[in-house]
């Protein structure tokens, strides 16, 4: 099993929409997780950063980290065409000092 | 917020020439400065850690002779790719922490080298 494992995607969703953005990972340690948008051709930039279960809210965004099933999620409401990117998930790694991404999932929000 | 400064955002090079890209911390010190590297559609690759006045750490499969970097100051790292050739193309990016955040913060993020080798 991967450490982190995206949907590769595209997931298309109509504007207005909840895009909903999952991630798994492997390493039953790992302590910290977050989401970062990359645009085609630039670099990461962090949306949100979770430390403990549950569920987490900032403007549109929502992420929600379950720690017994290993996964993490992004929640995305109200999804407008400049949403449409890759979403990262990264997380920190009991042990590691540097963190492990996910492949990402490219999300297309249609006008 | 935290900015990282990466230049240059763009350079194209002939096969066999060295290649360096510079990383800094503009409001911030960095102890750690991380190295990625991103093939198209692929995810971000950590190549390598640098500490400042230190030794940087390779990935495995990184060649160190052939990515040299050096950590100087708390505020810059420099990645140099040496005789590139036109597989090193990618998009390069470099990343810092804050000495002052807690070891569980975010990254910041330059704004990325596209490399190409011709």
């Amino acid at each position: 099993q991967k450490e982190v494992e995206q949907n590769s995607g595209p997931l298309s969703v109509p504007e207005g929409a909840i895009a909903s953005l999952n991630c798994t990972y492997s390493d039953r340690g790992s302590q910290s997780f977050f989401w970062y948008r990359q645009y085609s051709g630039k670099s990461p930039e962090l949306i949100m950063s979770i430390y403990s279960n549950g569920d987490k809210e900032d403007g549109r965004f929502t992420a929600q980290l379950n720690k017994a099933s290993q996964y993490v999620s992004l929640l995305i409401r109200d999804s407008q065409p400049s949403d449409s990117a890759t979403y990262l998930c990264a997380l920190l790694r009991s042990g590691y000092s540097t963190l492990t991404f996910g492949k990402g999932t490219m999300l297309l929000v249609s006008p | 917020g935290a900015v990282v400064s990466q230049h240059p955002s763009r350079v194209i090079c002939k096969s066999g020439t060295s290649v360096k890209i510079e990383c800094r911390s503009l409001d911030f010190q960095a102890t750690t400065m991380f190295w990625y590297r991103q093939f198209p559609k692929q995810s971000l690759m950590l190549m390598a850690t640098s500490n400042e006045g230190s030794k940087a750490t390779y990935e495995q499969g990184v060649e160190k002779d052939k990515f040299l970097i050096n950590h100087a100051s708390l505020t810059l790292s420099t990645l140099t790719v040496t005789s590139a050739h036109p597989e090193d193309s990618s998009f390069y990016i470099c990343s810092a922490t804050d000495r002052l955040s807690s070891y569980n913060s975010p990254l910041h993020f330059g704004n990325g080298t596209r490399l190409t080798v011709t």
